[in-house]
């Protein structure tokens, strides 16, 4: 069955420390993996797309690894702001379907904290 | 930021009243999507459309209806709302893979939060 299960479920920390959020994914046969930033009522935004062949991206402070013989994925966030409060959503398409089947996790509930 | 829209972004309506998710996209592309998510959890998907005139269910079964007339337009309609269709609903529209577009990226609206007194 294919999954995506994210990790912590939710975190606080201080404005202008560090956090890295956790993915892990069941999906075959995969094609890339999309980290996207979801603020409270609003849609999801892309902050990064990585295929098979690509081990970091980084987007200004948001830095993804992915390993995928482990399948797994991170999503390093560096001097967190308050704006960085949002949901962080892990995000796997396959490549077995023309639809490009998207397969999401749970996402990262973070809250950064003046 | 994408060019998608959805209206209203709040609903709140009473038990069996028919309602209508407009969601409109200018950025030409051929699919569209419809996903339910619920506070906490993943984004299910409903619906789904290739193109004009072509409308699909996606996982998670839904007893709202759509529709693709137009390109830029597909709209998700409930024709007796219940309390049990309380939920965000979001409409993401990508392009064509044929077409060579980003790895199929999609691009989601604001959403529409629906609440069924």
């Amino acid at each position: 069955k294919n999954q995506v299960e994210q990790s912590p479920q939710s975190l606080i920390i201080l404005e202008g420390k560090n956090c890295t959020l956790q993915c892990n994914y069941t999906v075959s046969p995969f094609s890339n993996l999309r980290w996207y930033k979801q603020d409270t009522g609003r849609g999801p935004v892309s902050l990064t797309i990585m295929t098979f062949s690509e081990n970091t991206k980084s987007n200004g402070r948001y830095t993804a690894t992915l390993d995928a013989d482990t399948k797994q994925s991170s999503l390093h966030i560096t001097a967190s702001q308050l704006s960085d409060s949002a949901s962080y959503i892990c995000v796997v398409s396959d490549r077995g379907s023309t639809l490009g089947r998207l397969y999401f996790g749970r996402g990262t509930q973070l809250t950064v904290w003046p | 930021e994408a060019d998608i829209y959805q209206t209203p972004r709040y609903l709140v309506i009473g038990t069996g009243k028919k309602i209508t998710l407009e969601c409109s996209q200018t950025m030409g592309h051929d699919k569209m999507y419809w996903y339910q998510q619920d506070p906490g959890m993943e984004l299910h998907l409903i619906h789904y459309s290739y193109g004009v005139n072509s409308t699909e269910k996606g996982d998670l079964s839904s007893e709202s209806t759509v529709s693709r007339i137009r390109t830029e337009h597909f709209p998700l309609t409930l024709e007796s709302a219940r309390p049990s269709h309380t939920s965000q609903y979001l409409c993401a529209s990508s392009e064509s893979r044929l077409a060579g577009g980003s790895y199929n990226e999609q691009f989601f609206g604001p959403g529409t939060r629906l609440t069924v007194l």
